[in-house]
């Protein structure tokens, strides 16, 4: 167990809806990641926050975004889902900015 | 640029061989990180390296952090059953905005 929890664990949604996905970091870790994973592809870096501030973005869409929370939960926001959407979504934390981070198991969206 | 070259994309072996994959970038690191995937679960970290040259072991595993901080190795001697999964190497670049970027994953198969 990595101490990251990520909920909900599987979600099934029709396109054209909005989800959101929730990550509880590390006891400690300040800095929260998130990632999509599409079938057999690599992780694809979404983006990252420190200390409740956004610290880097990748190739995040403008339906999707994040937020980091004073008690540090991040919540990843997913809206007008499309078909390819579905994948796996990783939440990360780490003490530091960019130091070794630890994964949740993940969200299995689907969308229908 | 940032992004990270990771080979071979899979690995077909038989178990008891010996497994090397490596990541290289045309960018710096000051931090190099391994992780291994299970299918459907989160990336789990395996070792990090922190200094170039740095070589450090976590029982069957070997990596180290290339002289030039431009790349790292991952080996696994005599590999089992459970090795199989997907190797991630991750990396944080040491300038600008340090980002932890992940490689696109080398797929490990053993036939027993």
């Amino acid at each position: 167990d990595s101490g990251v929890t990520q909920t909900p664990k599987h979600l099934i949604t029709a396109t054209g809806q909005r989800v959101t996905l929730r990550c509880s970091p590390r006891s400690g870790d300040l800095s929260v990641y998130w990632y999509q994973q599409s079938l057999d592809q690599g992780l694809q870096f979404l983006i990252q926050y420190y200390n409740g501030e956004e610290r880097a973005k990748g190739n995040i869409l403008e339906r999707f975004s994040a937020q980091q929370f004073p008690d540090l939960h991040s919540e990843l926001n997913l809206s007008s889902l499309e078909l390819g959407d579905s994948a796996l979504y990783f939440c990360a934390s780490s003490v530091a900015a960019n130091t070794e981070a630890f994964f949740g198991q993940g969200t299995r969206l689907t969308v229908v | 640029g940032q992004q990270l070259n990771q080979s071979p994309q899979s690995m077909f072996i038989q178990e008891g061989e010996d497994v090397s994959m490596n990541c290289t970038s045309s960018s710096i690191f000051n931090t190099w990180l391994w992780y291994k995937q299970d299918p459907g679960e989160g990336p789990v970290l395996l070792i990090a390296l922190y200094k170039a040259g740095e070589l450090t072991s976590n029982g069957r595993l070997t990596a180290q952090f290339g002289i030039t901080r431009k790349d790292s190795f991952l080996n696994i001697s005599a590999s089992i059953p459970s090795d199989v999964g997907i190797y991630f190497c991750a990396g944080v670049i040491i300038q600008g905005a340090q980002k932890l970027v992940f490689g696109q994953g080398t797929r490990l198969t053993i036939n027993p």
